[in-house]
């Protein structure tokens, strides 16, 4: 069973267009988080929920949109998209908000062309 | 902020050679540093880490040594095997959470057989 899991695994897609990233855990855990990986591996947190609530939003376009309709569902949409939005997004899941350790899923690499 | 740098950036060692990754952080209050790794097409899984109140932590092949007095941590595989090839990242927080983890900017490792 996968713990954590992405789809889709990999997404193709034009400028402009609006698209979603699903993420969904197992482990009964209560926070969940998106990070993004530029070409060069580089891990930045994007959005941070709690129990479905939001409790950090770093300076991300308002273009993304994160949604949570239960504690065990964090999804990740994203309008407008442009070519600099192309990277690998990681969903991520821990055991509370001060809970160090957190399992990644395995990643979406978007590509925008 | 936190900022962290990790050297270096790319690592080719022969299979049974030893293979050390530094980091250094700027924030003296950090206090928790731990190691993740990313295989290929995965997302980044954690497989050491140590806290301020010790220098050294072992765990089979891999150790990580922390010098507090410096500000630097370093990972240190001993032995290695062609399956430890990945990318390594280190990380420091103050151990408020896991969406306060800085990462470092990541180590890609390759072990030749």
């Amino acid at each position: 069973d996968t713990a954590v899991s992405q789809t889709p695994k990999y997404l193709v897609t034009q400028m402009g267009n609006d698209k979603s990233i699903k993420c969904e855990q197992n482990l009964g855990h209560d926070t969940m988080y998106w990070y993004k990986q530029d070409s060069k591996k580089f891990l930045k947190i994007m959005f941070s929920y709690n129990n479905k609530e939001l409790i950090i939003n770093e300076t991300v376009p308002n273009r993304f949109s994160p949604k949570s309709p239960d504690k065990a569902h964090l999804n990740l949409h994203i309008n407008s998209l442009e070519l600099g939005d192309s990277a690998v997004y990681f969903c991520a899941s821990s055991q509370g908000t001060l809970n160090t350790e957190a399992f990644f899923g395995q990643g979406t690499r978007l590509t925008v062309v | 902020g936190e900022n962290v740098e990790q050297h270096p950036s790319t690592l080719s060692v022969q299979e049974g050679d030893s293979a050390v990754i530094k980091c250094t952080y700027s924030d003296s209050a950090s206090n928790y540093f731990p190691w993740y790794k990313q295989e290929l097409g995965k997302g980044p899984q954690l497989i050491i880490d140590i806290r301020s109140n010790v220098g050294e932590k072992k765990d089979q092949r891999i150790a990580v040594t922390l010098n507090k007095t410096a500000k630097h941590f370093s990972l240190h595989i001993t032995e290695t095997q062609p399956e430890d090839s990945a990318v390594y990242f280190c990380a420091a927080s103050k151990n408020t959470g896991f969406q306060k983890l800085v990462f470092g900017t990541g180590t890609r490792l390759l072990v030749s057989p």
